[in-house]
């Protein structure tokens, strides 16, 4: 049972290339959720998406898309990277329940020079 | 906004017990309260949840009073492993509130 598992585990990028952090859950979780954690910081929140088909915008959506195609699957998209998108990405699930916990994958460190 | 206030540091020895209290005032009445850990380079582990009274498990207590606008988490007797992020989460089914962290509290526990 692998929970979440994140690809890739790092990426460096150049200023305006694009990538796709890719997310999988085998833990038939209806919810999905993409967050950013700088250093010495908490982690905020990119965008989530509570089903198949569906996605919202978190926190701090701006520059990044994303898209729940399957149900065990949730991308995370950057169109043109800047540098402040340096960060480590983390990706997590939950089961549709009033006291859903999330589950979270090991991260993606993401530097953009 | 987070809805929860934490210390941002603690520091505490092997051995001891350690106590991080979390302040939610404005609590709904759906909301539960969610604690999760933090190492270094790993993503959050959830330790524990509540909605009232006390709750454990294995690896730590939770206490929430009466009012539910505060609560505790109890680390019995810390070890260097402990040393980590703590973070306290409160929200429901209904609301986004739960998925948003804070800063949290930083443990560092020393031999």
């Amino acid at each position: 049972n692998a929970g979440v598992t994140q690809t890739p585990k790092f990426r460096v990028l150049k200023t305006g290339q694009s990538m796709t952090l890719l997310c999988a859950q085998d833990m038939n979780h209806e919810y999905m959720y993409w967050y950013r954690q700088d250093p010495g910081m908490g982690l905020r929140l990119i965008h989530y998406s509570v089903g198949e088909g569906t996605t919202a915008k978190g926190e701090v959506p701006d520059g990044y898309n994303v898209s729940r195609l399957k149900k065990q699957n949730f991308l995370l998209g950057l169109e043109s990277a800047a540098p402040s998108q340096t960060s480590v990405y983390f990706c997590a699930s939950s089961q549709d329940s009033a006291d859903e916990k999330l589950f979270f994958g090991s991260g993606t460190q993401l530097s953009v020079l | 906004l987070a809805k929860t206030t934490q210390p941002i540091s603690m520091d505490s020895y092997e051995g001891q017990e350690v106590n991080i209290t979390c302040s939610h005032n404005n609590i709904a009445t759906n909301d539960y309260i969610t604690w999760y850990q933090q190492f270094p380079s790993q993503g959050p582990r959830f330790i524990i949840q509540g909605y009232k009274t006390k709750v454990t498990n294995e690896v730590a207590s939770l206490f929430i009073p009466a009012d539910r606008k505060s609560s505790t988490l109890s680390l019995p007797r810390v070890s260097l492993s402990d040393t980590a992020v703590y973070y306290c989460l409160v929200g429901s089914a209904y609301n986004t509130d739960k998925l948003i962290f804070g800063t949290g509290t930083r443990l560092q526990v020393f031999p």
